[in-house]
């Protein structure tokens, strides 16, 4: 059955660091999304996007954050310069034309 | 602005039993819900998708149900079993939005 895979499953980096994180959705979905979750706390929804450009973001989705499909298979989110509080996991999503989103296994992000 | 809340949660049963999670949204325009189970830094696992339509969704021993108007979800699982021991997490997806807003969920412990 597709999955939804996610790289690296953890990744540590400094304060002030960019960071990319990679999704390869599942291949014929079309609405790609970012939550994430900080350790003990709701999953929050990031950002979706379709055709090409973001089609809502939420208030955590500021400047620092921008997503990416810089080929027909991966789903990026970069982080411009990390902080503290940006360590959670992420999670990637997709679906195509139907209301079930699928999930990622999730990036451990931890900013020291 | 939509919230959910899960209740209990936590709960700890011995295996067997039949239990009730409960879920509870504050505003009814929603395009569906979707439990999952999510287990210790781990991904979300789909477990069922209820349209705003329907009532109920059944998959093997689990068994959600919605009432749109008074906010409530549960989910039912039968004979539970030390492998259902995870995290259950509701999200609802409002109506005109790609988003889904997650409650804190409910962690199961079934115990041997």
């Amino acid at each position: 059955e597709p999955e939804v895979t996610q790289t690296p499953s953890h990744q540590v980096t400094q304060m002030g660091q960019e960071v990319i994180l990679r999704c390869v959705p599942i291949s014929n979905h079309l609405y790609f999304y970012w939550y994430r979750q900080i350790l003990g706390q709701k999953v929050e929804f990031l950002v979706s996007f379709y055709n090409n450009e973001i089609s809502e973001k939420s208030e955590i989705f500021d400047d620092q954050f921008s997503v990416e499909r810089p080929d027909g298979s991966n789903f990026t989110l970069k982080i411009r310069s990390t902080k503290l509080e940006d360590s959670a996991m992420y999670f990637c999503a997709s679906n195509r034309d139907t209301p079930e989103q699928y999930f990622g296994p999730g990036t451990r992000l931890t900013v020291t | 602005k939509q919230e959910v809340t899960q209740i209990p949660a936590a709960l700890s049963v011995p295996e067997g039993e039949n239990l009730v999670l409960n879920c509870s949204f504050t505003d009814s325009a929603i395009y569906n819900l979707q439990w999952f189970r999510q287990d210790p830094g781990k991904g979300l696992t789909s477990l069922l998708l209820i349209q705003s339509s329907q009532r109920e969704q059944t998959s093997g021993r689990l068994n959600a149900s919605l009432d749109k108007s008074s906010g409530r979800s549960t989910l039912y699982i039968a004979a539970s079993q030390p492998g259902d021991s995870a995290t259950y997490l509701c999200a609802v997806r409002i109506s005109g939005t790609y988003k889904y807003i997650f409650g804190t969920g409910t962690r199961l412990k079934v115990l041997a």
